[in-house]
Formats: C-alpha cells, sequence, structure tokens
C-alpha cells in the first residue's frame, strides 16, 4: 500500500532553516509528482510547491521563491523540503502529498511535521 | 491570502443536503479543474473530489461536485455525523503559477 512517512517534529530559532523529510513506499516513487502544504495553527491550507522526483525538476509557490528548496534520492524513494531564514509565522505542520492524477489531486498524504520556529 | 473564497461555515442536520460554494476567477476555476479535500482536526487532508466531480475510490457516493464558469461547489447529501470536517476547494491558478487552496469550510452537523 502507499505510505508517505514523514520525519519528526522540529523546533528552530528564527533565521535558522529547516529540512524535512518524506519516504514513499509502496509505489513507483519516479512516476508521480510530489507536492508540500503546510498548515499554520488554526489556519488553512498552504502550498509550497512540487517535484518530480523522474527528473529533480521543481516549482515553487511564488511567496516561497528563495526560501524554499525541494530536493529528492531516488536510490532511497525520499523527498526533502527544506526551508531557508525561517520565522515566526513559518511554524505549521508541513506534509507532502503524491499527486496521483496530475491537476493538484493529491490522493496521498504523509502525517505531517511540526516545525515550531521560536526565540 | 486565498484567491478561492468559501463561505467560513455550514451546517445541517442528520440527513440534510449541504452545499458549500467556491469561488474564484479565469486564472483559476475558469480555466483548470477543482479538487476537494475533507480534513478532520489533527490529520492530514483526504482527497474527496478530483477534476471537478470524479470521487476517489472509497468515497462515498454521499459527495458530489460540480463546477461552472468560475465556481464549484461540493454538495453532501444525506449528511452524517461523521461528515464533520474541514473542507477546503483547490485548483491550479494560471496567473500566480501556483496551486491555490480555498478558504476552507468547517461544517457542523447539528
Amino acid at each position: 500500500q502507499v505510505q508517505l512517512v514523514q520525519s519528526g517534529a522540529e523546533v528552530k530559532k528564527p533565521g535558522a532553516s529547516v529540512k524535512v523529510s518524506c519516504k514513499a513506499s509502496g509505489y513507483t516513487f519516479t512516476g508521480y509528482y510530489m507536492h508540500w502544504v503546510r498548515q499554520a495553527p488554526g489556519q488553512g491550507l498552504e502550498w509550497l510547491g512540487w517535484i518530480y522526483p523522474n527528473s529533480g525538476d521543481t516549482n515553487y509557490a511564488q511567496k516561497f521563491q528563495g526560501r524554499v528548496t525541494l530536493t529528492r534520492d531516488t536510490s532511497i524513494g525520499t523527498a526533502y523540503m527544506e526551508l531557508s531564514r525561517l520565522r515566526s509565522d513559518d511554524t505549521a505542520v508541513y506534509y507532502c502529498a503524491r499527486d496521483g492524477v496530475t491537476g493538484g489531486a493529491f490522493d496521498y498524504w504523509g502525517q505531517g511535521t511540526l516545525v515550531t520556529v521560536s526565540s | 491570502q486565498s484567491v478561492l473564497t468559501q463561505p467560513p461555515s455550514a451546517s445541517g442536520t442528520p440527513g440534510q443536503r449541504v452545499t458549500i460554494s467556491c469561488s474564484g476567477s479565469s486564472s483559476n476555476i475558469g480555466s483548470n479543474t477543482v479538487n476537494w479535500y475533507q480534513q478532520f482536526p489533527g490529520t492530514a487532508p483526504r482527497l474527496l473530489i478530483h477534476s471537478n466531480n470524479q470521487r476517489p475510490s472509497g468515497v462515498p457516493d454521499r459527495f458530489s461536485g460540480s463546477k461552472s464558469g468560475t465556481s464549484a461547489s461540493l454538495a453532501i447529501s444525506g449528511l452524517q455525523s461523521e461528515d464533520e470536517a474541514d473542507y477546503y476547494c483547490a485548483s491550479w491558478d494560471d496567473s500566480l503559477n501556483d496551486y491555490v487552496f480555498g478558504t476552507g469550510t468547517k461544517v457542523t452537523v447539528l
């Protein structure tokens, strides 16, 4: 069965960077786009970008251009999201999600990783 | 702030039909398909409807989606207590070149 398992919670100071991993299993990792979405406490969903694991091509949300970097390691079926120059309003749960249909239909999601930014 | 607008809340009694609207523009809903997600507190979202009106396997047929022009709707017929959750619409936006989510609607079963 398809599973996306993310790394554990992180606490970071303002100005630092965080890197979250998302290990995929149960399907061909290189065959599907992987997206990243975040949700601040009590807020809605916000898209960060996608990576196509087969080629490594990426596309980032305008808001996060220059601060977010998506990478992947196809040898271990894992995608990564790195966010730099963290601010307190980056405190959120970060999700990876597989695009199963193309067109933004995220059919499988990771369990989420809480990133807390606090001095 | 999101470019897709939803009502903050909707409610109904068990068995009723509830409809959630999602208003966008020509650059998003008007030119791309709409997806809907259901989210329970403390859990990851779940894909409920894709490609405007397609239900993934396992989604009950009381959930249905539609799109007209620059707006979309999610209908829940035969509302059940387990449908109490947050619902989000989403679509690509060609002007922003971003994937955008709606503001979210909390459905309460009275």
